[in-house]
């Protein structure tokens, strides 16, 4: 069945960095835009960035924009999210989603990672 | 950068009532590509409505959206249980989204 399973959470001090990734299966991962959405404890979903389906294309919400990337490999099925100089603001569970096709909606989510920014 | 509220912060209804909830952007959503999201404790979210009105794949038919320009609504006919949760919406314009900041639907 189609299914988004994120990776790569945890604990980071202030400034440093962490990877996250998003293995995909059940479905042609390369014929579909992915996001990064957000989720600070308590609080309410935020998106982050979203890759175009051929990875030409990155576009980021302004509080993360310089200091995260999207990126994807096709040829694993995973998409990644590099976080940089990350803040304390930048702690929340991290969500992959798919885009749905011709729609600019998101039509499957993964579980979530867990990221804690703390000293 | 669109801005979305959501009102109201907190719905208290019983089952087998109607529910409105109410999405207003601070401009035109391009498009009317305007989403809702339905959201369980310790859930990923899930996709209800997308293009203002179109529901998603295995979506009760209670569940409905409408709207236009800057004014959206999702309407729930008549609440299950299970239906008790936070809803979001979502919109598109210029490469980037935005969520609204969710209503809370709770058992009164």
């Amino acid at each position: 069945q189609v299914r988004l399973v994120e990776s790569g959470g945890g604990v980071v001090q202030p400034g440093r960095s962490l990877r996250l990734s998003c293995a995909a299966s059940g479905f042609t991962f390369s014929s579909f835009a992915m996001h990064w959405v957000r989720q600070a404890p308590g609080r309410g979903l935020k998106w982050v960035a979203v890759i175009s389906y051929d990875g030409f294309n990155t576009y980021y919400a302004d509080s993360v924009k310089g200091r995260f990337t999207i990126s994807r490999d096709d040829s694993k099925n995973t998409l990644y999210l590099q976080m940089n100089s990350l803040r304390a603001e930048d702690m929340a569970v991290y969500y992959c989603a798919r885009k749905q096709q011709l729609v600019y909606a998101m039509d499957v989510w993964g579980q979530g990672t867990t990221v804690t920014v703390s000293s | 950068e669109i801005v979305l509220t959501q009102s109201p912060g907190t719905l208290s209804l019983s089952p087998g009532e109607r529910a409105t909830l109410s999405c207003r952007a601070s401009q035109s959503v391009t498009s009317n590509y305007l989403a809702w999201y339905q959201q369980k404790p310790g859930q990923a979210p899930r996709l209800l409505i997308y293009d203002a009105s179109s529901r998603a794949t295995g979506i009760p038919d209670r569940f409905s959206g409408s709207g236009s320009g800057t004014d959206f609504t999702l309407t729930i006919s008549r609440l299950e249980p299970e239906d008790f949760a936070v809803y979001y919406c979502q919109q598109y314009g210029s490469s980037l989204y935005t969520f609204g900041q969710g209503t809370k639907l709770e058992i009164k």
